[in-house]
């Protein structure tokens, strides 16, 4: 069974600095995976997607690494803004023992960007 | 290109009741999946449409269900509503399935009295 985990759970960092958010699952038979954002009492975002076959994706300040082997993602967060606070979640896509797809979400990293 | 959309965004219930929710998905999209939020449980998956067919189950009773029109637009229907049903309901559409890009729609809340 796929579990996916984000620690820290929540994430203080003054406005400017780079910071690097942490994604592992459990299962490295995956298909994809990916980053959201989510604002309090709002739906999901998607940043970045990854698929199985690459290293890494880039959109703007964002950066997103993939190390299926050990079970890894990274969310790299450059010169952060205020505008950046947020829950960040990650979804691993696998194949479940049914066979079917699954998207299993971690519970997110609560990120402050302190002015 | 319009996003996905949720009817309605909020919703107070009382025990007993039923409800039904929508999700309209992104123009030309097939899969549409449904997510309850719930603080304590994170994002929990309820079930998968592709093509008016529920493709993917997870693990909630019979209480909750859903189906999916010939435009892709999908319905989830909770009966018999329980306090534990209050949540974010989430629905996400992509062109086949989780091997592709989620969207997410804004949610909707629900309230159970």
């Amino acid at each position: 069974k796929q579990e996916v985990t984000q620690i820290p759970a929540a994430l203080s960092v003054p406005e400017g600095e780079n910071l690097v958010l942490n994604c592992s699952f459990t299962d490295s038979a995956i298909y994809n995976l990916q980053w959201f954002r989510q604002d309090p009492g709002k739906g999901l975002t998607s940043l970045l997607l990854i698929q199985s076959s690459q290293r890494e994706q880039t959109s703007g300040r964002l950066n997103a690494s993939l190390d299926k082997s050990s079970g890894r993602s990274t969310l790299y967060i450059a010169a952060s803004q205020p505008g950046d606070s947020a829950t960040y979640l990650c979804a691993v896509g696998s194949t479940s023992n049914f066979g079917n797809e699954k998207l299993t979400f971690g519970t997110g990293t609560r990120l402050t960007i302190i002015p | 290109k319009a996003g996905v959309t949720q009817t309605p965004r909020y919703l107070i219930k009382t025990r007993g009741q039923q409800v039904t929710l929508s999700c309209s998905p992104i123009s030309g999209h097939r899969s549409v999946s449904w997510y309850q939020q719930t603080p304590g449980q994170g994002l929990q998956f309820l079930f998968e449409y592709f093509s008016e067919t529920q493709r993917n189950k997870g693990n909630f009773p019979g209480r909750f269900s859903g189906r999916q029109f010939s435009n892709s637009r999908s319905e989830m229907n909770v009966s018999t509503l329980e306090l534990g049903d209050s949540a974010l309901y989430l629905c996400a559409s992509s062109l086949d399935g989780s091997y592709n890009e989620q969207f997410f729609g804004p949610g909707t809340r629900l309230t159970v009295l």
